[in-house]
């Protein structure tokens, strides 16, 4: 059965601390991707990754990084939180057959 | 013009009707084309895709692609009220995956 497993399902930091949210998947997928979801914002992309060690910035990138040093885990990283940050991270993995995205459940944080 | 879009909703349909979603998207070139749903408080799920023009059937889902028109719809026939969700509409574009806002769906018993 497919799976990605995000690290931490609640999290609270304060502003300036360093975040890392974690994803793993289990398909030997090679695309990876990083969303936030916001009321009225939808799902926007932040980076995503397309193989080990490589990456490719997504539609808001500021403010955060990604690492990828193993095909199954891909990594969100917050290096200096700010409450603008406050919102649902989403981990996918792809199918490169059909394109499908399988989710993770999702990384609430919340920055005070 | 932002690149995938829907109406946000809510879109309310009688139970049993037939709920009809849009979205347009404004690159040339996507060639893949999603629909998800979401339940509140849970991730997306894929329910359909498609990659030619025309229509694609899956059960109660019809998910229709119009490349010259830039137009995704997905029609869902005897709307039930597990149907109520947000749908999100995706584009591949370039191996990026991009969504539009969502439509919320709204079944009445």
């Amino acid at each position: 059965d497919v799976k990605v497993t995000q690290s931490s399902r609640y999290l609270v930091k304060r502003t300036g601390e360093k975040v890392f949210l974690e994803c793993v998947q289990d398909m030997d997928h090679e695309n990876m991707f990083w969303y936030r979801q916001d009321p009225g914002l939808g799902l926007r992309l932040i980076y995503f990754s397309y193989d080990v060690k490589m990456k490719e910035k997504g539609d808001i990138p500021e403010g955060y990084s990604v690492s990828r040093e193993k095909k199954e885990r891909f990594s969100l990283i917050l290096e200096s939180a700010s409450t603008n940050q406050t919102s649902m991270y989403l981990c996918a993995s792809k199918t490169e057959n059909t394109g499908e995205l399988f989710f993770g459940e999702g990384s609430r944080l919340t920055v005070l | 013009q932002k690149e995938v879009e829907q109406n946000s909703g809510p879109l309310s349909v009688p139970e049993g009707a037939i709920a009809s979603l849009n979205c347009t998207y404004s690159d040339r070139v996507s060639q893949s084309f999603f629909w998800y749903r979401q339940y509140s408080g849970k991730s997306p799920e894929l329910i359909m895709s498609i990659y030619s023009n025309g229509d694609k059937e899956d059960g109660r889902f019809t998910a229709q692609l119009n490349k010259a028109s830039q137009y995704v719809s997905l029609l869902i026939r005897d709307s039930q009220p597990s149907d109520s969700a947000t749908y999100l509409c995706a584009v591949n574009r370039d191996d990026k995956i991009i969504f539009g806002k969502g439509t919320r769906l709204h079944i009445l018993p």
